[in-house]
């Protein structure tokens, strides 16, 4: 079983559509959780984090964990063609930071 | 402008021939990485120092070494690289204690080895 799982896609939804990215841990001692955003050719850009159980909002992400089903997930509003990308979810602990194999999302026009 | 550094960004080798990539940051961070991006697999952490002479192993660390000499240079190196380690390497530094998750990335080095 892999430490962060995520599907890989590619996601597709309609511009203007909430996109849900889903990602399971196996740690149950993680910490924190992370979501990272990358451009096809480039370096990963952190867009969110959270720590505790529920829903942190930021703009048009909300980030959300369950830490009893060991879940998170990663909404985002209003999606836009300039959201197209892989989005990476990791978790940390201690020190250690694992990255999950990250999900495509594709946002049609 | 606050950023990562890494050198070279695209290298092509062969086996056995002993590389540097090297990562500096100029942010004053405590905590710095390597990983590897490889398809399918995601990143993986390889290395990781939270301080300057503290170093530490990651998920993949075999056939690597780092050294964390300077607060703000922490260079991978592969003394016999093999094709198996032909991959995307980033380098990342964040804050440190409390702030490990604010990872800000460098731009990637391609490396290829025959």
């Amino acid at each position: 079983q892999k430490e962060v799982e995520q599907n890989s896609g590619p996601l597709s939804v309609p511009e203007g559509a909430i996109a849900s990215l889903n990602c399971t841990y196996s740690d149950r001692g993680s910490q924190s959780f992370f979501w990272y955003r990358q451009y096809s050719g480039k370096s990963p850009e952190l867009i969110m984090f959270i720590y505790s159980n529920g829903d942190k909002e930021d703009g048009r992400f909300t980030a959300q964990l369950n830490k009893a089903s060991q879940y998170v997930s990663l909404l985002i509003r209003d999606s836009q063609p300039s959201d197209s990308a892989t989005y990476l979810c990791a978790v940390r602990r201690y020190q250690k930071v694992t990255f999950g194999t990250g999900t495509k999302l594709q946002v049609i026009p | 402008e606050a950023q990562v550094t890494q050198n070279p960004r695209y290298l092509i080798t062969v086996t056995g021939k002993k590389l540097t990539v090297t990562c500096s940051q100029n942010m004053n961070h405590e905590y710095m990485s390597w990983y590897r991006q490889d398809p399918g697999l995601g990143l993986r952490q390889i290395y990781y120092s939270m301080n300057v002479e503290v170093t530490d192993k990651g998920d993949v660390p075999e056939g690597y070494k780092v050294s964390r000499k300077e607060k703000r240079n922490f260079p991978l190196i592969l003394e016999s690289p093999s094709p198996n380690q032909t991959s995307l390497y980033f380098c990342a530094s964040s804050p440190g204690q409390g702030k490990i998750h604010e990872q800000f990335f460098g731009p990637g080095t391609r490396l290829t080895v025959l």
